[in-house]
């Protein structure tokens, strides 16, 4: 079956201090994989995307992740948090066909501390 | 700002009504993509359309409907509501139906409450 875990619900850190969001998937064919942040009353915006090549793909804000198909993970990092990185985070597999027929994870509510 | 209006913002009705959600999606874009949102089952695709005809189906139920209409304003009809379709749907759009070069741009969402 296709999908998507997030493992951590919640996860806070210290603000400066580094991040790593987990993501694991399932999907039988060669997947597309994204990630997004929604921050509180607004709607999904990408951070990044990978689809093939280099394994570790660059995204907005800072924000980096590294496809291990091994592991069959997508894990999200920043070196460095700022406190308007609070928000949810969700992981999402796709395949080469409907766009955005998405299967997503549960997603990981990040809290900063000052 | 994605560009992609969603109206209304929140709506409260009460079991076995029939609701409304419109989308508007960004300018140029000719995908529409509708999303439930809710806390047991998370981010859930329910349907899309490209360019007025429906593209790809997910877990929509029957009681659910949408369409698109010419000028790409789509809406999402809820019908026969239930409590447990009380959720955050979300629309978002693109310019392509298929391939994944250019990015879904999401609305803000409809909070629905069913009562």
């Amino acid at each position: 079956a296709q999908s998507v875990t997030q493992p951590d619900i919640h996860i806070t850190v210290s603000e400066g201090a580094s991040l790593e969001l987990r993501c694991n998937y399932s999907y039988g064919a060669t997947p597309y994989l994204f990630w997004y942040v929604q921050s509180p009353g607004q709607g999904l915006q990408l951070l990044l995307k990978y689809f093939s090549g280099d394994t570790l793909v660059q995204g907005i804000k800072g924000f980096e992740a590294e496809f291990k198909r091994s592991q069959s993970s997508f894990n999200l990092r920043k070196p460095s948090v700022h406190w308007s990185d609070a928000a949810e985070y969700f992981c999402a597999v796709g395949g080469r066909g409907s766009q955005g027929n998405l299967i997503f994870g549960k997603g990981t509510k990040l809290s900063v501390k000052p | 700002d994605s560009g992609v209006t969603q109206t209304p913002k929140h709506l409260i009705t009460a079991t076995g009504q029939r609701v409304t959600l419109r989308c508007s999606p960004r300018s140029g874009d000719l995908s529409v993509y509708w999303y439930q949102q809710s806390l047991d089952q998370g981010l859930q695709f329910l349907i899309q359309y490209y360019n007025g005809e429906e593209r790809a189906k997910g877990n929509i139920l029957e009681r659910f409907s949408a369409q698109q209409f010419p000028d790409l304003h789509s809406e999402l009809n809820l019908s026969s509501l239930e409590l447990g379709d009380s959720a955050l749907y979300f629309c978002a759009s693109s310019v392509e139906d298929r391939g994944h070069n250019s990015p879904l741009h999401f609305g803000n969402g409809t909070r629905l409450t069913v009562t």
